[in-house]
């Protein structure tokens, strides 16, 4: 079945410095891939998200390149915040639309200190 | 856009008591889905439904759950009989048929459960 394998934390930043969570995963055919945070005392939020092999998403500074070939899709943003603290998921959904379930994965906690 | 809904926030039963939990989907979203997640996981897939069809049920709903969402507005999800182990925060999101197209989805805070 589908999987998503996220690095582990908790990670630990500076303000400012560069961020990367690596996430890999496991499907048939083409899946539609997405980064979900949740912040503190609040629901998952969509991130952004990438439909298909090299799209590029991109949010609030955040960005995840779609690579089928490492069937990888890691988060980066070049200058974190404070305010980036919270916990981060990557998760798949399956090609065929009718399929309505998203796997997720254990989700990163990142805490960003000033 | 007023987001998803759910009630309760938080829940305290005895074990062996039936639970039922209610969400409120984005108005035009024809897509409900609920999900079990505990401390340091992510969620977990349980149903969704489309419109008023529940098309898709996780092995992880035993038959002591059951999910329903009669006129494709409102659901609900019932426990019967709780056991310890079903203490977790349930997630409810909905989305719109992409129709070719996934469509993200949208969750509410989620209710959190705790079996005594």
């Amino acid at each position: 079945g589908d999987s998503v394998t996220q690095m582990e934390g908790p990670v630990t930043l500076s303000e400012e410095a560069f961020l990367t969570i690596n996430c890999t995963y496991t499907a048939t055919g083409y899946p539609s891939l997405f980064w979900y945070v949740q912040y503190p005392g609040e629901g998952l939020q969509l991130l952004l998200k990438a439909t298909k092999a090299d799209d590029k998403g991109s949010n609030k500074g955040f960005e995840a390149t779609y690579r089928k070939e490492t069937t990888s899709f890691h988060l980066e943003k070049g200058s974190v915040q404070v305010s980036d603290s919270a916990v981060y998921f990557c998760a798949l959904s399956p090609y065929n639309t009718n399929a309505g379930k998203s796997t997720f994965g254990d989700g990163t906690t990142l805490t960003v200190k000033p | 856009d007023t987001g998803v809904s759910q009630n309760p926030r938080h829940k305290i039963t005895k074990r062996g008591q039936n639970v039922t939990f209610r969400c409120d989907p984005i108005s035009e979203h024809n897509r409900l889905y609920w999900y079990r997640q505990t401390l340091g996981q992510g969620p977990e897939f349980l149903t969704y439904f489309q419109n008023e069809a529940q098309l898709e049920k996780s092995r992880l709903l035993s038959d002591r759950f059951s999910a329903e969402r009669p006129k494709g507005s409102f659901s609900t999800l019932e426990i019967q009989r709780t056991e310890q182990g079903d203490s977790a925060m349930y997630l409810c999101a909905s989305s719109l048929d992409g129709t070719g197209n996934v469509q993200p989805q949208h969750f509410g805070d989620g209710t959190r459960l705790s079996i005594l």
